[in-house]
């Protein structure tokens, strides 16, 4: 099945510094949504964004649904030891019935 | 708080045994699906359910069945385990499209290991 496209792939920064990451697609989606991922647990929402051009915030993380609905990305304020895991994206569309279409992930490292 | 619940965080199975993972949502969500996730290769679907008994397969269910007798419930089987199905296993529902907020939420996983 088809996959977004994240960058970086993985990253690597300073306690302290600010993040950010992004998620494309080569086909539009209505809903796009972000996830984190501990070693050896389930994503977690972070955040959730329904309308094309919507910016959204949950505490240090903001979010935007890019206006061309190909894109979006997820910036970090702020990093601390506690944000280091996977972050997923996932795009939903009616093209796509009712299932979702998740990027690889980005790794995020912080370093003290 | 919304809650995805999987019957085993660990399970240790053996090559053709019949396995059974279990996943419960207290939201009343009307999808439920199964994911399984490798290194290197994402999260993949294995297969979704839209309603009670219906079941659509994803991109790999090749020696899988799932079973969906009520809302809550969704239960993926390995007819006959074998090593290539070792994974961490995810459960996720959410509701159906067309409806306000319809996004996924997770259980905690399941690592199988197939010896």
């Amino acid at each position: 099945g088809q996959q977004l496209n994240q960058s970086p792939q993985s990253m690597f920064i300073q306690e302290g510094e600010d993040v950010s990451m992004n998620c494309t697609s080569s086909s539009i989606f209505n809903t796009w949504l972000w996830y984190k991922q501990d070693p050896g647990e389930g994503p977690v929402l972070l955040i959730a964004l329904y309308k094309a051009g919507e910016l959204t915030s949950n505490g240090r993380l903001t979010a935007q649904f890019g206006i061309t609905r190909k894109d979006s990305f997820l910036n970090i304020s702020a990093s601390i030891p506690s944000d280091v895991g996977i972050y997923f994206c996932a795009g939903q569309d009616d093209n796509y019935g009712q299932n979702f279409v998740f990027g690889p992930g980005t790794r995020l490292s912080v370093l003290p | 708080d919304v809650k995805v619940t999987q019957s085993s965080r660990y399970l240790v199975k053996r090559t053709g045994e019949k396995v059974f993972l279990e996943c419960v949502q207290d939201m009343d969500h009307e999808n439920m699906f199964w994911y399984r996730q490798d290194p290197g290769l994402g999260l993949r679907l294995i297969y979704f359910s839209y309603d009670v008994k219906m079941k659509e397969k994803g991109d790999i269910p090749e020696g899988y069945s799932v079973s969906r007798e009520k809302k809550e419930r969704f239960s993926l089987i390995l007819e006959s385990a074998s090593t290539n199905q070792t994974s961490m296993y995810l459960c996720a529902s959410s509701f159906k499209l067309g409806t306000a907020n319809t996004e996924a939420f997770f259980g905690q996983g399941t690592r199988l290991t197939v010896v």
